[in-house]
């Protein structure tokens, strides 16, 4: 069965350092890997997908995710943090091969990034 | 352009009662995706529309839950006789998707209908 998890529930950050976001998926074959963005009281916005060729992919508002497929990981990254960045980011995973259309997400992690 | 669009945006309702919640995705978008976001959790997939193809309704978390499509477009989500644990957001998402395709494409979601069930 598909699954994506992100092992940080939170992540705090100062404005202007690097941030992290971790994501790790299980499918049974080739995955298309997503981030998305909810800022309170909004909908989902996609910030970035892999679909294949390089492994790092750059996105909206900066961010960028390198997918590691030995290490079966899509970490989300920023080189520098801003305070506008702090949301709630769900990394999400298809499986290439499945039949379902439906992506299956993580359960969030919330940035707080602090002047 | 315009995006997915949901309504209401917000909806109290008694336990009991049924609730429609609409969606209208994005023109031309052939794919469409109902979600449930409770707090503390992620999203939870409830069912899956693609062009004229039968849904997959392998989300839906009982027989009280429906939701159909019309003319390839708008979707209405029908939960009957409504629980307290049906509170939580409900977002709709659509994606170009062409029918036959393994579908990189990536979805784009709607603000949701947070609905609270007294």
């Amino acid at each position: 069965a598909q699954s994506v998890a992100q092992p940080e529930d939170q992540v705090n950050v100062a404005e202007g350092n690097p941030l992290t976001v971790k994501c790790t998926y299980s499918v049974s074959g080739n995955p298309y890997l997503f981030w998305y963005v909810q800022y309170p009281n909004r909908g989902l916005q996609f910030l970035l997908k892999y679909i294949t060729g390089d492994n790092l992919v750059k996105g909206s508002y900066g961010f960028e995710a390198e997918f590691n497929k030995s290490q079966t990981s899509f970490h989300l990254k920023k080189p520098s943090a801003l305070v506008s960045d702090s949301a709630l980011y769900f990394c999400a995973v298809r499986d290439v091969g499945g039949s379902q259309g439906n992506l299956i997400f993580g359960k969030g992690t919330k940035l707080s990034v602090k002047p | 352009g315009a995006g997915v669009s949901q309504s209401p945006s917000n909806k109290v309702t008694e336990k009991g009662k049924d609730v429609e919640l609409r969606c209208d995705p994005i023109s031309g978008h052939t794919a469409l995706y109902w979600y449930r976001q409770s707090l503390g959790q992620g999203l939870e997939f409830l069912i899956y529309f693609q062009g004229n193809s039968a849904p997959d309704k392998s989300g839906l978390p009982s027989d009280r839950f429906s939701a159909e499509r019309t003319g390839g477009s708008v979707s209405t989500l029908t939960i009957q006789r409504t629980q307290q644990e049906d509170s939580a957001v409900y977002l709709c998402a659509s994606s170009g998707t062409p029918r036959g395709t393994s579908g990189n494409y990536e979805q784009y979601f709607g603000p949701g209908t947070r609905l609270t069930v007294t």
